[in-house]
């Protein structure tokens, strides 16, 4: 199974402050990397796909990167209601997997 | 609009039975597998089930499998989820999501429905 690896588990950042959370899979998953963002009593919302493609709605200071194995989701200047819960999904393979998650909070 | 409704959880005892469902709208159903997704409270998120949009392939993880199956109806576009042989462990919100035919994510989720495994 290919594990992803998610850091960190929980950050807190001030208003337009820039925001990194990565995710690190056990193996090449090629883009195959999407990225969530939950709120409380809510279903995740997409926000990334194919490691760096925006979906559809999605505020543009949301951004995702790839390097070799490393995966990024980048909030360019932290809004307001940008605080929740991320995470990162492998799509590659069987089984899918998740990132266990980063708490995002702000100070 | 794409939308996903379940239905079907509550509280079951340990060792009992359970059929979850997801109703479909807004997009053509027959053309897309579709998963199944949990959350246990305050946990997580953990991929449950996944199947073809014929329904001719399933795939499970090796928690559940061999209890769960995973079913659709495409002439009515609804997905099913059978839980057998329910444990205190597989207490979570679940929800249906649409699998995205080249990334294979999950696209659109539904709002989630609770299932309670107690005595």
């Amino acid at each position: 199974d290919i594990q992803m690896t998610q850091s960190p588990a929980s950050l807190s950042a001030s208003l337009e402050e820039i925001v990194t959370i990565t995710c690190q899979a056990s193996q090449d998953i090629g883009n195959w990397l999407a990225w969530y963002q939950q709120k409380p009593g809510k279903s995740p919302q997409l926000l990334i796909y194919g490691a760096t493609s925006l979906a559809d709605g999605v505020p543009s200071r949301f951004s995702g990167s790839r390097s070799g194995t490393q995966y990024s989701l980048k909030i360019s200047r932290l809004q307001v209601e940008d605080p929740g819960i991320y995470y990162c999904l492998q799509g590659y393979s069987a089984p899918w997997t998740f990132g266990g998650g980063t708490k995002l909070e702000l100070k | 609009e794409v939308q996903l409704v379940e239905s079907g959880g509550g509280l079951v005892q340990p060792g009992r039975s359970l059929k979850l469902s997801c109703a479909a709208s807004g997009f053509t159903f027959s053309n897309y597998y579709m998963a199944w997704v949990r959350q246990a409270p305050k946990k997580g998120l953990e991929w449950v089930a996944t199947i073809s949009t014929s329904g001719s392939r399933t795939y499970y993880p090796d928690s559940v499998k061999g209890r769960f199956t995973i079913s659709r109806d495409n002439a009515k576009s609804s997905l099913y989820l059978q839980m057998n042989s329910l444990k205190s462990e597989d207490t979570a919100t679940y929800y249906c999501a649409r699998v995205n035919n080249y990334y294979w994510y999950f696209d659109f989720w539904g709002p989630g429905t609770m299932v309670t495994v107690s005595s």
